[in-house]
């Protein structure tokens, strides 16, 4: 059984350029959401995707856009970078209605 | 405006005693509790979870208490290893929030356990 794994691990981007970032759920999960970690906070909630479609958004504007795709693998999409979105991006995926994520180990962005 | 609060940012505790990780929230409507452990340059590790209709739940070494009349929980670590030794996230779920597994986390909190 595989975990969730993330791409890329790291990425360096200039401000006001486009990103995306790959995720690849966990065997047999069907849902994933999205957390941006900025240095010394906890995660924050993005969204979710469930069976392709956005399940709950967090407190995020909508430059922050993602995609699931048929095998429940997952994009994470944010334009106009800013320097603030500079962060650990983590995926984590879920089997529906069981509330324990098991998360990747996460895109490190630096927005300069 | 933090829903869950790990007041704590550090905790350093000998080998082989007890590791207490304390968790505030502010949120009624919370009712699932987790705890994650991680290392530099992984992704979190779900450790222990509580569901609101529980006020204990173990897990070998690890055990986490729930008083929902305080809007606390706490983890509990015994005997700490030096293996243990990571960033210690708090994190809740409330049902009908939107979204199943809209987890909430607290800031964090660093155990250092000594030899």
């Amino acid at each position: 059984e595989t975990g969730v794994t993330q791409s890329p691990t790291h990425l360096i981007k200039t401000r006001g350029q486009q990103v995306t970032l790959r995720c690849s759920s966990q065997s047999g999960h069907n849902t994933v959401s999205w957390y941006q970690q900025a240095l010394g906070q906890g995660p924050q909630f993005i969204f979710q995707y469930y069976r392709e479609e956005e399940n709950g958004r967090g407190n995020f504007p909508p430059r922050f856009s993602g995609l699931q795709f048929p095998n429940y693998s997952s994009e994470l999409n944010v334009n106009a970078l800013e320097l603030d979105d500079s962060a650990l991006y983590l995926c984590a995926s879920s089997l529906e209605e069981n509330t324990e994520a098991f998360f990747g180990q996460g895109t490190r962005l630096t927005v300069v | 405006d933090q829903q869950v609060k790990q007041n704590s940012p550090s905790l350093s505790v000998q080998e082989g005693r007890i590791s207490i990780l304390n968790c505030d929230y502010t949120n009624s409507m919370f009712d699932y509790f987790l705890w994650y452990k991680k290392y530099p340059a992984e992704g979190p590790t779900f450790l222990i979870s509580i569901s609101s209709i529980k006020d204990k739940n173990e897990d070998g070494r690890f055990t986490v208490f729930l008083n929902k009349s305080a809007k606390h929980l706490s983890l509990h670590i015994v005997p700490s290893q030096p293996g243990d030794s990571a960033v210690y996230f708090c994190a809740a779920s409330a049902v009908g929030s939107g979204a199943t597994n809209k987890l909430i986390f607290g800031t964090g909190t660093l155990l250092a356990v000594q030899p």
